[in-house]
């Protein structure tokens, strides 16, 4: 059974222009949420999309985007990029099947600089 | 809110040495705790969980115990192994919630 798969794995950007990042979670996860990781500031949580529809988002601004299809695959987008934006982008699925077992599965990350 | 704190990293040890990693949460009812690990160059992956108090989890040697009265998770291992060298992060997961609150992780460095 094939894992979470994030794409590009590693990118590099200029200040101001804008990214978009892709996962594809595991076959029959309808759940897909995504985390920024950086050294300084840990894991921060992006949004979290199921059934197309986003249905939780973190503290953002509204540079970062997020939209999921209906094959369940997820991008994100980030617009006029910031040094601070240089960060690790993980994405998750989970099942939900019946009871939220609450156990995600994350991908490798795309890891993203930007010059 | 909700929040994990996890003891600062990193932490040192050798081969064979015992480890504790405290965590310690912050939550309104009775979440879902868990312990997840990173290797380096990968994504997350559960290591164990317990979803009510006095619950134990385990996995590959690592142990933690739900104690509601001190609000603790606190993640142990009798002997390390050098493929231990990880981050590891605390997590809880409110009831009815999709949404895990994450603590900083700890860097664990075993030398051989």
């Amino acid at each position: 059974k094939a894992g979470v798969t994030q794409t590009p794995r590693y990118l590099i950007k200029t200040r101001g222009q804008q990214v978009t990042l892709s996962c594809s979670p595991i076959s029959g996860h309808r759940s897909v949420s995504w985390y920024q990781q950086t050294p300084g500031q840990g894991l921060q949580f992006l949004f979290e999309y199921f059934s197309e529809t986003q249905r939780n988002k973190g503290n953002f601004p509204g540079r970062f985007s997020g939209r999921q299809f209906s094959n369940s695959r997820s991008e994100m987008n980030v617009s006029t990029l910031e040094l601070g934006d240089s960060a690790l982008y993980l994405c998750a699925s989970s099942r939900e099947a019946g009871t939220n077992t609450g156990e995600l599965f994350f991908g490798e990350g795309s890891r993203l600089t930007v010059l | 809110g909700n929040s994990v704190t996890q003891m600062e990293g990193p932490v040192t040890l050798s081969e064979e040495a015992f480890l504790t990693i405290n965590c310690t949460y912050t939550a309104t009812g009775y979440p879902s705790l868990f312990w997840y690990v990173q290797y380096p160059g990968e994504g997350l992956q559960l290591l164990l969980k317990a979803t009510k108090a006095d619950d134990k989890g385990s996995n590959k040697g690592f142990e933690a115990t739900y104690r509601k009265e001190t609000t603790s998770f606190h993640l142990e291992k009798g002997s390390v192994q050098v493929s231990d060298s990880a981050v590891y992060f605390c997590a809880l997961l409110p009831r009815g919630s999709y949404i895990p609150t994450f603590g900083r992780g700890t860097s664990l460095i075993v030398h051989p």
